[in-house]
């Protein structure tokens, strides 16, 4: 059964960056047949989708944080990273990583990290 | 401001039936599949439905999805207590190169 985790800093400080990593276990993360995604959910808000990676290396990103915005994976630890800079209070958000299936669906999902921007 | 749009809230009394629209656009929901998340409090979305009508292993037939042109419709028959949670539509959206786009939430309230 595949299943994702989250883990990095719960707290950031504003202009700082943001950074988190994905482990997934039970299965491959270089399977062709998907992409790997950062979803972020702000307290009491909906879903917004940050940006995927496919194996390869291939990124893509929402286009509205796309500058502030990279997505990396090693396949070698089965895992991928998100970097978010230049963070701001408005990045206050629960943050999931995912599983893609292009222009499909999304799961399993990880079960979510908090990640507060505070000084 | 969601892309997709979706009722804040919807209520219904146990054992009866709601359903949820998520309308869209051409770039989105009218040229892919859609589908919905089950987000229980507390916990992260779950897939309920995809590629429009299709339940993943485990998901109940209360559960169904269906799609007409650019909007979709989520609807849950039998309504338990446990069914009370935030539910979400999702697609994709060529225009804004976006690889997952969602609807705003809808909150189910079983009364």
């Amino acid at each position: 059964q595949l299943q994702l985790q989250e883990s990095g800093p719960g707290l950031v400080k504003p202009s700082e960056t943001l950074s988190l990593t994905c482990t997934v276990s039970g299965g491959s993360i270089s399977s062709s047949s998907y992409y790997w995604g950062w979803i972020r959910q702000p307290p009491g808000k909906g879903l917004e989708w940050i940006g995927s990676i496919y194996y390869s290396g291939s990124t893509y990103y929402n286009p509205s944080l796309k500058s502030r915005v990279t997505i990396s994976v090693d396949t070698s630890k089965n895992q991928f990273s998100l970097k978010l800079s230049s963070v701001t209070a408005a990045d206050t958000a629960v943050y999931y990583c995912a599983r893609l299936r292009l222009r499909s669906w999304v799961g399993p999902w990880g079960q979510g990290t908090l990640v507060t921007v505070s000084s | 401001q969601s892309v997709l749009t979706q009722p804040p809230s919807v209520s219904a009394a146990p054992g009866q039936k709601v359903t949820i629209s998520c309308s869209g656009s051409s770039s989105n929901i009218g040229n892919n599949y859609v589908s919905w998340y089950q987000q229980l409090p507390g916990t992260a979305p779950k897939l309920l439905i995809y590629d429009n009508n299709k339940r993943p292993s485990g998901i109940p037939d209360r559960f169904s999805g269906s799609k007409s042109g650019t909007s979709a419709t989520l609807g849950i028959t039998g309504l338990q207590t446990g069914d009370e949670a935030d539910y979400y539509c999702g697609t994709w959206d060529s225009s804004l190169s976006a690889h997952v786009v969602f609807g705003g939430g809808t909150k189910l309230t079983v009364l």
